[in-house]
């Protein structure tokens, strides 16, 4: 169980276009989840938290315009890159706990690979 | 922000061998901590838990200590294993809140 999903799994855009990112809980229901980006040999760095029904949290530094993020519904939150620039590329993954209660671990979808050209 | 730091980017032992491997977080806040496993081109995979009311906690075949007094974290590999390659990072939590924080990751090599 605990079951995150993201699509697609890699994708190539050309620079100045926008790119949209899915995140799924399969098999719960998460009224929060998480967007991580990731450099080469580099950690998970939190860019910022996905609100069902409101607006999302971003993290210091994350730009919100660059980045949007919507959550729709329980089980569905996106990320678009927006004007994808080169610097842009990045393992994008998406998180989610589907626990109510705290102090749960997050479960992680198997991330997105977004090379802008 | 505050972050959470490794102490050995890369660590190399032999299989059989126990591994440990290291974190130093900086948030006394910080009040929740997990190990992740992460395989190349894949999400991070849970590993162990533990909260900050414990010391020690032991699953199968690792084992997590927690030093509040120096915020310092371990995770203990034994017997290591080839499939135990990859790379290993803490998280932290504060305020019982699911968002986390990462370290820097320590690759760990399973040489044969």
């Amino acid at each position: 169980g605990a079951v995150v999903s993201q699509h697609p799994s890699w994708v190539i855009c050309k620079s100045g276009t926008s790119v949209k990112i899915e995140c799924r809980s399969l098999d719960f229901q998460a009224t929060t989840m998480f967007w991580y980006r990731q450099f080469p040999k580099q950690s998970l760095m939190l860019m910022a938290t996905s609100n069902e029904g409101s607006k999302a949290t971003y993290e210091q530094g994350v730009e919100k315009d660059k980045f949007l993020i919507n959550h729709a519904s329980l089980t569905l939150s996106t990320l678009t890159v927006t004007s994808a620039h080169p610097e842009d590329s990045s393992f994008y993954i998406c998180s989610a706990s589907p626990r109510v209660v705290f102090n749960s671990p997050l479960h992680f979808g198997n991330g997105t690979r977004l090379t802008v050209t | 922000g505050e972050s959470v730091g490794l102490h050995l980017p890369t660590l190399s032992v032999q299989e059989g061998d126990n591994s440990i491997i290291n974190c130093a977080y900086s948030n006394s806040a910080s009040d929740y901590f997990i190990w992740y496993k992460q395989e190349s081109g894949k999400g991070p995979q849970f590993i162990i838990d533990i909260r900050s009311n414990m010391d020690k906690r032991q699953g199968q075949r690792v084992t997590v200590l927690l030093n509040k007094t120096v915020k310092h974290l371990s995770l203990q590999i034994a017997a290591t294993q080839p499939g135990d390659s990859a790379v290993y990072f803490c998280a932290e939590s504060r305020y019982n809140f699911n968002k986390f924080y990462f370290g820097s990751g320590t690759k760990l090599n399973v040489k044969p």
